[in-house]
């Protein structure tokens, strides 16, 4: 059974672009996470969608988005990119939304912004 | 607002030796603890997911502890093996939002 699976692996920006980080989840998990990972910060949390609706969100700013589609793959938008993004983001997947379910990683993308 | 704190954020032991790492948290009312794995540059592998009202979960060599009321976690490896290097990571979920708080790892070293 294939695993979060997240692409690209690498994405280099510059400041003020775009950047969109995309992540599909086990195959029958309807629960997509989002988290990041920044140097000296450790691991937070950003989204939480279930059945394409947004559930929670982390303590970042609004040009921190996504969406979940049909099919439960997600995307994760960061607009006007700004240095300290450089991070690896993490996408996790779960069976359904409840709490009794297990969170499972994928391997990351890394985005570096110069 | 809920805490995660691992202790030491660093290990070094030979090969074949019985470890601990150990995982606090502020807020004992959590809904589950799940430890995972992390490689150098890599995503997270989940090692095993403790329910609130479970006291441990074993999985192999790995044998993870709940204590709610003290909030404490640790996981056991018996007999490590240098495949064993990497950061442990615990993290709590304690809210209905779903949201895992990360502790900051223990780096652990298993010398040959």
């Amino acid at each position: 059974e294939a695993g979060v699976t997240q692409s690209p692996t690498h994405l280099i920006k510059t400041r003020g672009q775009q950047a969109t980080l995309r992540c599909s989840p086990i195959s029958g998990h309807t629960s997509v996470y989002w988290y990041q990972q920044a140097l000296g910060l450790g691991l937070q949390f950003l989204l939480w969608y279930d059945e394409g609706e947004e559930r929670n969100r982390g303590n970042f700013p609004p040009r921190f988005s996504g969406r979940q589609f049909p099919n439960y793959s997600s995307e994760l938008n960061v607009n006007a990119l700004e240095l300290e993004d450089s991070a690896l983001y993490l996408c996790a997947s779960s069976l359904r939304g409840g709490t009794i379910y297990e969170q499972y990683f994928g391997p990351g993308t890394r985005l570096t912004v110069t | 607002k809920q805490e995660v704190t691992q202790i030491p954020a660093a290990l070094s032991v030979p090969e074949g030796e019985n470890l601990v790492l150990n995982c606090s948290f502020t807020d004992s009312a959590i809904y589950n603890l799940q430890w995972f794995r992390q490689d150098p540059g890599k995503g997270l592998t989940s090692l095993l997911l403790i329910q609130s009202s479970q006291r441990e979960q074993t999985s192999g060599r790995l044998n993870a502890s709940l204590d709610k009321s003290s909030g404490r976690s640790t996981l056991y490896i018996a007999a490590s093996q240098p495949g064993d290097s990497a950061t442990y990571l615990c993290a709590v979920n304690n809210n209905a939002g779903n949201m895992l708080t990360f502790g900051g790892g223990t780096r652990l070293m298993v010398k040959p």
